[in-house]
Parts: C-alpha cells; sequence; structure tokens
C-alpha cells in the first residue's frame, strides 16, 4: 500500500520560531511536494523536489525552504514563523512516470499549523 | 486565468442517489492527465480516479466515474449511490504533462453533503 506519512497532525508554534515538518514516503518515489491549503484558496505548491538535493520554487515559497538529503524524506522548513503561515500543510509523492504520463500524487494526512 | 474552475461551493444529496460534481480546465497542451481527490473532515488527500488526455473511455473506480468530455474541456466527477462516508471536499486537479516535474494544479473544491 501506498504510504506518505508527516511528523505532526496538529502543531502549535510562537512567531519567530523555526518549524520543521517532516515528510517520509515508502514508495521510492522520485517526486515529493509540498503544499499548502486555506479556505477558499485551495491548494498551493510551495516547493517541490525531483530527485534527492534538487529543489524547485512553486507558486508560494516565500518564508519557506526546503530540504531532501534522502529519497523518502522532504523537509518543510519555516525559518521565521509568522501568524500568516498558520495554515495546513500536505506532503505528496509520486513516481517519474513514463514519457507522456501524468503520475498520480499521493498524499500524507496533512499537518496543521497554528502560528500564535 | 483559472486553470481549474470548480464553479459548485456546495452539493447537497441524499443517500444511494447519483451526483456529478463539475470541473472545467484549461490547457493548451495535447497531453495531460486529470485527477480528482476526496478530502474528509481528518484532512488527508484521498486519490479517488485518473483520466488521461489521450484516453478514450470515460474513467471508472467502483462507484466513481469521470465524464471527460475533451471538446468542451470538461472532466465531471460522477458518483453513483451515493453513500453518507462521501461526505466531504472533492477537489478536481490537473498536470500537465509539458511541464516535466510540476506539481497539480487544483480547483478549490466543491463541498459534498450527503444526508440520509
Amino acid at each position: 500500500d501506498v504510504k506518505v506519512t508527516q511528523s505532526s497532525r496538529y502543531l502549535v508554534k510562537r512567531t519567530g520560531e523555526k518549524v520543521f515538518l517532516e515528510c517520509v514516503q515508502d514508495m521510492d518515489h522520485e517526486n515529493m511536494f509540498w503544499y499548502r491549503q486555506d479556505p477558499g484558496l485551495g491548494l498551493r505548491l510551495i516547493y517541490f523536489s525531483y530527485d534527492v538535493k534538487m529543489k524547485e520554487k512553486g507558486d508560494i515559497p516565500e518564508g519557506y525552504s526546503v530540504s531532501r538529503e534522502k529519497k523518502e524524506r522532504f523537509s518543510l522548513i519555516l525559518e521565521s514563523a509568522s501568524t500568516n503561515q498558520t495554515s495546513m500543510y500536505l506532503c505528496a509523492s509520486s513516481s517519474l512516470g513514463l514519457a507522456g504520463a501524468a503520475e498520480t500524487q499521493y498524499f500524507g494526512p496533512g499537518t496543521r499549523l497554528l502560528v500564535l | 486565468a483559472q486553470k481549474i474552475t470548480q464553479t459548485q461551493p456546495g452539493m447537497f444529496v441524499q443517500e444511494k442517489e447519483a451526483v456529478t460534481l463539475d470541473c472545467t480546465y484549461d490547457t493548451s497542451d495535447q497531453s495531460y492527465g486529470l485527477f480528482w481527490y476526496k478530502q474528509p473532515s481528518s484532512g488527508e488527500m484521498i486519490f479517488l480516479i485518473y483520466q488521461g488526455s489521450y484516453d478514450e473511455q470515460n474513467a471508472t473506480e467502483g462507484r466513481y466515474s469521470l465524464n471527460f468530455q475533451k471538446a468542451r474541456k470538461s472532466a465531471n466527477l460522477v458518483i453513483s449511490a451515493s453513500q453518507l462516508g462521501d461526505s466531504a471536499m472533492y477537489f478536481c486537479a490537473m498536470r500537465e504533462v509539458s511541464q516535466a516535474g510540476t506539481a497539480l494544479i487544483f480547483g478549490k473544491g466543491t463541498t459534498l453533503s450527503v444526508s440520509s
């Protein structure tokens, strides 16, 4: 079975704290993604990675960084948390896919982050 | 311009009835993939069904089917024989194959409520 896990379901942090959100997949997928989800805005891509140590900015990378030191693990880092980063964070992974095929993304359970 | 449009913020249906959730998309690519995900209140995004742009048959997965009308650029999700457990948020998403490594583009979602 496909499995994507995230380190926390709920997290409460203070403004200015450094926050780490961890995501692990056990499907040997090449691609990994971080999204944030906000009411009325849907899911927006923060960063993605298509290989170890590789990363690409998504639509809203400001205030975030990522790390991918191992294939199965993709970390999202909030360098200095702010209240406008209170959100639901979803990690996903997908295989590389054959040329012309749009590979399915599988999601973790999400982390609800509250920044006070 | 929005790439994925879900015009129904909320839908209400009774158990055992069928329901159609609308999705229209905008792309100039010839090769793309369309996905539907379900998000219950627990937060996890659950993959439901996939349709490739070159697939001639509409995709089906159990009670889910995708009514794909390429010329109209629509990819509606049909849920037959609704169950109480189908109450959730539903997202339509698209991946353009030409954009190698990029993430899914999501619509803003439709909330489905199933009553007994």
